[in-house]
């Protein structure tokens, strides 16, 4: 089975850190883009990061550019995501997914999601 | 404020058709770049319904259906059923946003 499970998130205060993990099963982790998308309580998608099958090649949405990491480890066919300098606009449940291509500049559509880890920047 | 515009809400009477629009300008949709559409139910995470503007993944009903022209795209759902009761979502990319794919901003479909 095609599995993306998230996990990491939490509570923050406004300033500080989390690392989000998605560790995916069920299918060639390193043959495809994957990305980060979050979605704030009673809003939207909004996409937040993506990284090529390879890792050489890593985009992000200019509201956490300079402050968010995406990377990914194939031999443990893992997706990460290192968020710094959290800021309460940032509270949203962080949804992992897989790209139906190994690129992500376009995307070609993800066909694999994960159920999501919630975070939660607040004093 | 999303560069891909949907309408908010729609709504249809069950059996009835419905479409959702999507429309983008001439750096996203209009410079060729695919739409893919997500349907997300209540609670649950997104799931791909349309990619590459008109292909369906396997085990989406022939029900949902996509299209392109020009700057915009549009998904239609004929045979409306009750669990259609979603929010559906345009997606592509951006060629002025950095490495961009973009969302829409999203549309409520009830099943009066």
């Amino acid at each position: 089975e095609v599995r993306l499970l998230e996990s990491g998130g939490g509570l923050v205060q406004p300033g500080g850190s989390l690392r989000l993990s998605c560790a995916a099963s069920g299918f060639t982790f390193s043959n495809y883009a994957m990305s980060w998308v979050r979605q704030a309580p009673g809003k939207g998608l909004e996409w937040v990061s993506s990284i090529s099958f390879t890792g050489s090649n890593t985009f992000y949405a200019d509201s956490v550019k300079g402050r968010f990491t995406i990377s990914r480890d194939s031999a443990k066919n893992t997706l990460f995501l290192q968020m710094n300098s959290l800021r309460a606009e940032d509270t949203a449940r962080y949804y992992c997914a897989k790209d139906r291509g190994m690129a992500t500049d376009p995307p070609d559509g993800f066909d694999v999601w994960g159920q999501g880890t919630m975070v939660t920047v607040s004093s | 404020q999303s560069v891909l515009t949907q309408p908010p809400s729609v709504s249809g009477a069950p059996g009835q058709r419905v479409t959702i629009s999507c429309t983008g300008s001439n750096s996203n949709i209009g410079a060729g770049y695919d739409v893919h559409w997500y349907q997300q139910l209540p609670g649950a995470a997104p799931k791909l319904l349309i990619y590459s503007n008109t292909n369906r993944p396997s085990g989406v009903p022939d029900r949902f259906s996509g299209s392109k022209s020009g700057t915009s795209a549009s998904l239609a759902i004929t045979g409306l059923q009750a669990d259609d009761e979603a929010d559906y979502y345009c997606q592509s990319y951006d060629r002025t946003l950095s490495g961009s794919t973009v969302f829409g901003g999203g549309t409520k479909l009830t099943v009066l």
